[in-house]
């Protein structure tokens, strides 16, 4: 059973473009959370995402946007991007009153 | 809001010997709380999680944490450092077991373990 899966792994963006992140959930979950761990700080919560809607966000602008797919699978789109948006994102996916799992993150660098 | 205070941004052990991460939390609900390890270039994992139930919780690979309510603490421990644990911690907060519930996370605290 594939975990929860990001890709890319890796990108560098140039200041003020935009960025597409992408996120499949562990088999069997319905609800998508994306975090934002900078260097040295601990995860943040941006939004997270049931039946295709965002249920829940953080305290991110709106420059931060995600969506949903039927699959469950989710993207987190960042435009305009600034220097301080350099993190790595997690996602991260659950089921009802279960936990969090964690994928491996995309280390996102603007320059 | 909830808060969680991480003591010691860098903790290092021997070999074999207690190891012992510090955390607080602030919450104005009946908190549940929980320890996650991340592993360099890797996501995060659970450890252990408190959910109301027995304040002393065990873990994976040797673990636990013990809730304290007057002291408003959740620490991590485990009674012999293995070098496999040197890692970065996170003692997060949430207010409901859900997996829909938010988690707010401290700062994290780095271990390494000393041969």
């Amino acid at each position: 059973d594939a975990g929860v899966t990001q890709s890319p792994t890796h990108l560098i963006k140039t200041r003020g473009q935009q960025v597409t992140l992408r996120c499949s959930p562990k088999s069997g979950h319905d609800t998508v959370s994306w975090y934002q761990q900078a260097l040295g700080q601990g995860p943040q919560f941006i939004f997270q995402y049931y039946e295709e809607e965002e249920r829940q966000r953080g305290n991110f602008p709106d420059r931060f946007s995600g969506h949903q797919f039927p699959n469950y699978s989710s993207e987190l789109n960042v435009n305009a991007l600034l220097l301080g948006d350099s993190a790595l994102y997690l996602c991260a996916s659950s089921l009802a009153t279960y936990e969090q799992y964690f994928g491996p993150g995309t280390r996102l660098t603007v320059t | 809001a909830q808060s969680v205070t991480q003591l010691g941004s860098h903790v290092s052990v021997s070999e074999g010997a207690l190891v012992l991460l510090r955390c607080n939390y602030s919450s104005s609900v009946p908190p549940y709380l929980f320890w996650y390890v991340q592993y360099p270039n890797q996501g995060l994992q659970l450890l252990l999680k408190y959910t109301s139930a027995a304040t002393l919780v065990k873990g994976i690979n040797g673990f636990e944490a013990e809730f304290k309510k007057s002291e408003t603490s959740f620490h991590l421990t485990k009674p012999s450092a293995h070098m496999s644990d040197a890692a970065e911690y996170f003692c997060a907060v949430s207010e409901g077991n859900s997996g829909n519930t938010p988690l707010v996370f401290g700062k994290g605290t780095r271990l390494s373990v000393i041969a």
